[in-house]
């Protein structure tokens, strides 16, 4: 069974402190994104990768940064996480556009709730 | 601002009863796709319909797009205590760019 695998699905952090959030796929997938849900406010794309070493910002970028040195692995850091950073990231993954069918459809984890004290 | 808003925010059915919930969407788009996120999960893919297509149909699903009104629907017939989840739809703004944004979504409460 393909999937997306969030290495937690609950953390608790402080104020400043740096945080790592994992995202693993099996399923060969290039594009890989980090969106946070918030109530009221959806999704919000935080960044995405389309290949190995390839990052673009999305549309809430500020106090993210992310990795991706192998195809299968996305992280996501907070380099100094703030109280308005409590919230739910999910992470997700798709083929290329193109490359094969169900290109577009996104393949989710089961999400990581984060909460910053 | 959101590309795409889902109406109503919440709705209340009983079992049997269809639900129909609505997206609408503010620039040209190649697809549109509707997900389900049950409480405190993941999102998960129900359906796709492409920009030149104007309805698809899966299972109990029917989606519904109009590109002149830049909306589209989301029918679920004869609905379950499973269907209560949370609703979005999502657009692709064009090839290639691999971004996809989301709605606000629709909370769908079937009761038993």
């Amino acid at each position: 069974d393909v999937k997306v695998t969030q290495s937690s699905r609950y953390l608790v952090k402080r104020t400043g402190e740096k945080v790592f959030l994992e995202c693993v796929q099996d399923m060969d997938h290039e594009n890989m994104f980090w969106y946070r849900q918030d109530p009221g406010l959806g999704l919000r794309l935080i960044y995405f990768s389309y290949d190995v070493k390839m990052k673009e910002k999305g549309d809430i970028p500020e106090g993210y940064s992310v990795s991706r040195e192998k195809k299968e692995r996305f992280s996501l850091i907070l380099e100094s996480a703030s109280t308005n950073q409590t919230s739910m990231y999910l992470c997700a993954s798709s083929p290329r556009q193109g490359t094969r069918s169900g290109a577009n459809v996104l393949t989710f984890g089961a999400g990581s709730r984060l909460t910053v004290l | 601002s959101q590309q795409g808003e889902e109406d109503p925010q919440a709705l209340s059915i009983q079992e049997g009863e269809n639900a129909t919930m609505n997206c609408s969407y503010k620039t040209s788009i190649n697809n549109l796709q509707w997900y389900r996120q049950n409480s405190g999960r993941g999102l998960v893919h129900l359906i796709l319909i492409r920009s030149n297509e104007r309805e698809k149909h899966s299972g109990r699903l029917r989606v519904t797009l109009d590109t002149s009104k830049k909306s589209s629907s989301l029918l679920i017939t004869a609905s379950r205590a499973a269907d209560t989840a949370s609703y979005f739809c999502a657009t692709d703004l064009k090839e290639g760019t691999y971004k996809y944004i989301f709605g606000t979504g629709t909370r769908l409460k079937v009761l038993a």
